[in-house]
């Protein structure tokens, strides 16, 4: 039973263009989310988080977007970069450990 | 500041060994918590320790333990190691939350690599 679904294995973007990557999840008892991103070789690194009681947060080239009501939130990165790819894993907490998603793989190309 | 320092890199073992693996916390960290990662999974949370204590616990069996040191240093021991344990450990660290709506920030270090034959 998989709290916390990411449907897109891979994502390929262009330079400069936006990248959306989007994540659901099931347990309605989720009040924190995160963003984590991985290089190969590397340990997951926080990107940007969004509690509950907010519909969006913005970090400069990052913004996370949820929607309680569907149960769905996505990462924007705007512009893209070459550096920007990795695998994205998204995450939820309820007070509790952090349940990953199986990650979203970001290709972008110059 | 040194961050998260996982040790070793890379292990392999044979089936029915048994493998410790060492975290240490970036500094001012209290709380250390270890995750699996499988290939192609996401990580998956294990246990959680804090004061030397394990806190929280994942759905892992009794052959997955741990330890916390005074120094907040913690080890990962897996008995009696079979193939599906093969997967790239994660320790990450954290200053314990105690509560309400603010969530410290997990940080991870980079993994040791555990291939079962």
């Amino acid at each position: 039973d998989q709290q916390v679904k990411q449907n897109s294995p891979s994502l390929s973007v262009q330079e400069g263009r936006i990248s959306i990557l989007n994540c659901d999840y099931t347990n309605s008892m989720f009040d924190y989310f995160l963003w984590y991103k991985k290089y190969p070789a590397e340990g997951p690194t926080f990107l940007i988080s969004i509690s509950s009681i907010k519909d969006k947060n913005e970090d400069g080239r990052f913004t996370v977007f949820l929607n309680k009501s569907a149960k769905h939130l996505s990462l924007h990165i705007v512009p893209s970069q070459p550096g920007d790819s990795a695998v994205y894993f998204c995450a939820a907490s309820a007070n509790t450990p952090l349940v990953f998603g199986k990650g979203t793989r970001l290709s972008v190309i110059a | 500041d040194a961050g998260v320092t996982q040790s070793p890199t890379h292990l392999i073992k044979t089936r029915g060994q048994q493998v410790t693996l060492r975290c240490s916390p970036k500094s001012g960290h209290d709380t250390v918590s270890w995750y699996q990662q499988a290939l192609g999974q996401g990580p998956q949370f294990i246990f959680q320790y804090y004061e030397e204590e394990e806190r929280q616990r994942g759905n892992f069996p009794d052959r997955f333990s741990g330890h916390q040191f005074p120094n907040y240093s913690s080890e990962l021991n897996v008995n009696a190691l079979w193939l599906g344990d093969s997967a790239l450990y994660l320790c990450a660290s954290s200053l314990l939350s105690y509560g309400g709506m603010e969530y410290n920030e997990q940080f991870f270090g980079p993994g040791t690599r555990l291939t079962v034959l």
